[in-house]
C-alpha cells in the first residue's frame, strides 16, 4: 500500500534562510507525489506535483521538489523563506481504494514557521 | 476561487440537530471526496465518490451521511453528534482518468464544524 513519512510536524526558520521540508514515501509502483499547502482556516493548495516526467519539480511561490527514487524521497525547498510561507505542508502519493477507485494518501502534515 | 465551494464555512451544532454540508464543484470532475481534518490528526478520507457512486467508506459512523446527486454536488448530512466530530471538513474533486493514477486534487475551503 502507499503511504509517505513526513519527518519533522513542526520545522521554524528564519526569514532568508532555507526551507527544506522532508517527505519519504512507500509505493510498490512508480508514484505520483504532491505538495499541498495548508493556511489556517482554509483547504489546502496543490504547490507541485511529479508525475514521472523531470524528476525536478518546481511549483508556485518559489517551491521545488526533487523526486530521488534511490531515497525513495519527495523533499520540498525553498532557497529563502519569506513571512508568508508559514503554514501547514502536506505531501501525499497517489493510491488506489477499495472500489479501485483513485484517491491521494496524506502525510500528517509539517508546520512551517517563519521567524523575522 | 479555487472551483470548488464549501457552504456554509462555520457551522456550530447541538448533538440533537440536523444539518448538512454542501460542496459544488464547476470544474468538469467526476471524483469527489469528504475528508476530516482534526486538530493534531492527520487528513482521515470518509468518502469517495465516483461517477456519482459511491466506491469507497472509510468504515464512517452512521451519523454521517452522504450524497451525490451528480458530479458536481455532494453534500454531508449530519446528525446527532458528538462533540468529537468537532473538525475541519474539506471536500475535494478531481478527473479519475478511468484506472489512471490521480492528477491532484482541487480542495474547497472547508467547513468548520463546531458540536455543542
Amino acid at each position: 500500500a502507499q503511504s509517505v513519512t513526513q519527518l519533522g510536524s513542526h520545522v521554524s526558520v528564519s526569514e532568508g534562510a532555507l526551507v527544506l521540508l522532508r517527505c519519504n514515501y512507500s509505493s510498490s509502483v512508480p508514484p505520483y507525489l504532491f505538495w499541498y499547502v495548508q493556511y489556517p482556516n482554509q483547504g489546502l493548495q496543490l504547490l507541485l506535483k511529479y508525475t514521472s516526467a523531470a524528476t525536478l519539480v518546481k511549483g508556485i511561490n518559489g517551491f521545488e521538489a526533487e523526486f530521488k527514487k534511490s531515497e525513495t524521497s519527495f523533499h520540498l525547498t525553498k532557497p529563502s523563506a519569506h513571512m508568508s510561507d508559514a503554514a501547514e505542508y502536506f505531501c501525499a502519493v497517489s493510491a488506489f481504494g477499495q472500489g479501485g477507485s483513485e484517491k491521494l494518501v496524506f502525510g500528517k502534515g509539517t508546520k512551517l514557521t517563519v521567524n523575522p | 476561487e479555487t472551483g470548488v465551494t464549501q457552504t456554509p464555512r462555520h457551522l456550530v451544532m447541538g448533538m440533537t440537530n440536523k444539518k448538512s454540508l454542501k460542496c459544488e464543484q464547476h470544474l468538469g470532475h467526476n471524483a469527489m471526496y469528504w475528508y476530516k481534518q482534526s486538530a493534531k490528526k492527520p487528513l482521515e478520507l470518509m468518502f469517495v465518490y465516483n461517477f456519482k457512486e459511491q466506491t469507497e467508506n472509510n468504515s464512517v459512523p452512521s451519523r454521517f451521511s452522504p450524497e451525490c446527486p451528480n458530479s458536481s454536488h455532494l453534500f454531508l448530512h449530519l446528525h446527532t453528534l458528538q462533540p468529537e466530530d468537532s473538525a475541519l471538513y474539506l471536500c475535494a474533486s478531481s478527473q479519475d482518468r478511468g484506472g489512471s493514477k490521480v492528477l491532484g486534487y482541487t480542495f474547497g475551503s472547508g467547513t468548520r464544524l463546531t458540536v455543542v
